[in-house]
């Protein structure tokens, strides 16, 4: 079993659309997650970071996090052309030393 | 701009060559990071250190070493490079228990 799982997608949306992301984890003693975006040939940037259970929101992004399910989640309200991206969910169980990335979403969407 | 910088951003290397690939940040953070990306396999932790001198395996460290002499200067060594080491390498850092990573722009090497 992986230890961050991610749908590869791609996940195709119009735009003006809320676009979810989902993420599970395997290790019940993670602390820090983390969403990051990626652009073709680019690096991976940090988007949404989330330590507690519940919702937090910044702009356009809502991470989600509930830990008794072992999922974390990403909305991205009214998604433009230039959301098309690869997000990556990662977690981090050891106080920041090493932090596990899934393997990333793709996201399109349309104009 | 708080930046993470890498020296090259495209490498090609032959094989057998010892290959060095620098790493420069200028946020005083503890933390740094050398990562290997390649499709359908994700990020892969190489090694990482959380203090000068200091440096510790990842999940894939074998052909590869690091060398922390300055806070903000972390180098990744492939002693001998082989055709399976070409892929995306990718510098990050951060402070210790911090909001997420700071990732440099990579450095895409090619084995040949």
């Amino acid at each position: 079993q992986k230890e961050v799982e991610q749908n590869s997608g791609p996940l195709s949306v119009p735009e003006g659309a809320i676009a979810s992301l989902n993420c599970t984890y395997s290790d019940r003693g993670s602390q820090s997650f983390f969403w990051y975006r990626q652009y073709s040939g680019k690096s991976p940037e940090l988007i949404m970071s989330i330590y507690s259970n519940g919702d937090k929101e910044d702009g356009r992004f809502t991470a989600q996090l509930n830990k008794a399910s072992q999922y974390v989640s990403l909305l991205i309200r009214d998604s433009q052309p230039s959301d098309s991206a690869t997000y990556l969910c990662a977690v981090n169980n050891d106080g920041g030393f090493k932090t596990i990335f899934g393997a990333g979403t793709r996201l399109f969407v349309k104009a | 701009d708080v930046k993470v910088t890498q020296s090259s951003r495209y490498l090609v290397k032959r094989t057998g060559e010892k290959v060095f690939l620098e790493c420069v940040q200028d946020m005083d953070h503890e933390n740094m990071f050398w990562y290997r990306q390649d499709p359908g396999l994700g990020l892969r932790l190489i090694y990482f250190s959380y203090d000068v001198k200091m440096k510790e395996k990842g999940d894939i460290p074998e052909g590869y070493s690091v060398s922390r002499e300055k806070k903000e200067r972390f180098s990744l060594i492939l002693e001998s490079a082989s055709t399976n080491q070409t892929s995306m390498y990718l510098c990050a850092s951060s402070f210790p228990r911090a909001d997420g990573y700071t990732f440099g722009s990579g450095t895409r090497l090619t084995v040949v």
